[in-house]
């Protein structure tokens, strides 16, 4: 079934190590999202990706990095997590970058930080 | 104040109910709005689209703009507990980032 994998779905870390989380699409996006989601705040935008080779920052950017080396994959890095990081994350893709796109989400990631 | 305002809920109604869940939103410059559904420990899925204002319908669920009000709305007709779940609100201006409301919880009954 086509979509966006997430891995891993659940992950329990200390502060202060290095944690990638995985995104792979297999529609062919050329756009790619990433949110966190928190109680009460809702989803918010980390960083995103218009295109292979290029990302932009979202709304909440420090502490998170991505990467596009390809149309498929985007990975985002916690250089060094801390608590505040504790969130459940999701990965996202539309067929072109804009806010008129619709999107299409994974199936999260739990993280927390202790 | 946030762009878009949700009304977290819960909301609780009986199988069979009309349910009716709202956004407001402050920029007028908004023109793409649209409703996620999104199930306990899963991703948002997208419900319903629409651009500027107006209504679409589709099976037991109309979304419906208010661009004068600044004020969207999505009507769930005879309600399943499989509506069960958290609906998100989103909205655009073409070239920006979608912007999301905070969600509401809905609970249907049997």
């Amino acid at each position: 079934i086509a979509g966006i994998t997430q891995a891993p779905t659940s992950q329990i870390l200390a502060a202060g190590r290095r944690m990638t989380l995985r995104c792979t699409q297999d529609m062919r996006h050329n756009a790619m999202y990433w949110y966190r989601q928190d109680l009460g705040l809702g989803l918010r935008l980390i960083h995103y990706s218009n295109t292979a080779g290029t990302t932009g920052k979202g709304e909440v950017p420090d502490g998170y990095s991505v990467s596009r080396a390809n149309t498929d994959d985007f990975p985002l890095t916690l250089a060094s997590a801390v608590p505040s990081q504790t969130s459940v994350y999701f990965c996202a893709s539309s067929v072109q970058g804009g806010g008129n796109q619709p999107q299409h989400f994974g199936d999260g990631t739990r993280l927390s930080i202790l | 104040q946030k762009e878009v305002e949700q009304d977290p809920g819960p909301l609780s109604v009986p199988e069979g109910a009309i349910v009716s869940l709202n956004c407001t939103y402050s920029n007028s410059a908004f023109q793409y709005f649209m409703w996620y559904r999104q199930y306990s420990r899963k991703g948002p899925e997208l419900l319903m689209y629409t651009y500027s204002s107006g209504n679409k319908e589709d099976g037991r669920f109309t979304a419906q703009v208010d661009k004068s009000s600044k004020y969207i709305s999505l009507f769930i007709r005879d309600s399943q507990p499989s509506d069960s779940a958290t609906y998100l609100c989103a909205m655009s201006v073409n070239s920006r980032e979608l912007v999301f409301g905070k969600g509401t919880k809905l609970t249907v009954n049997p």
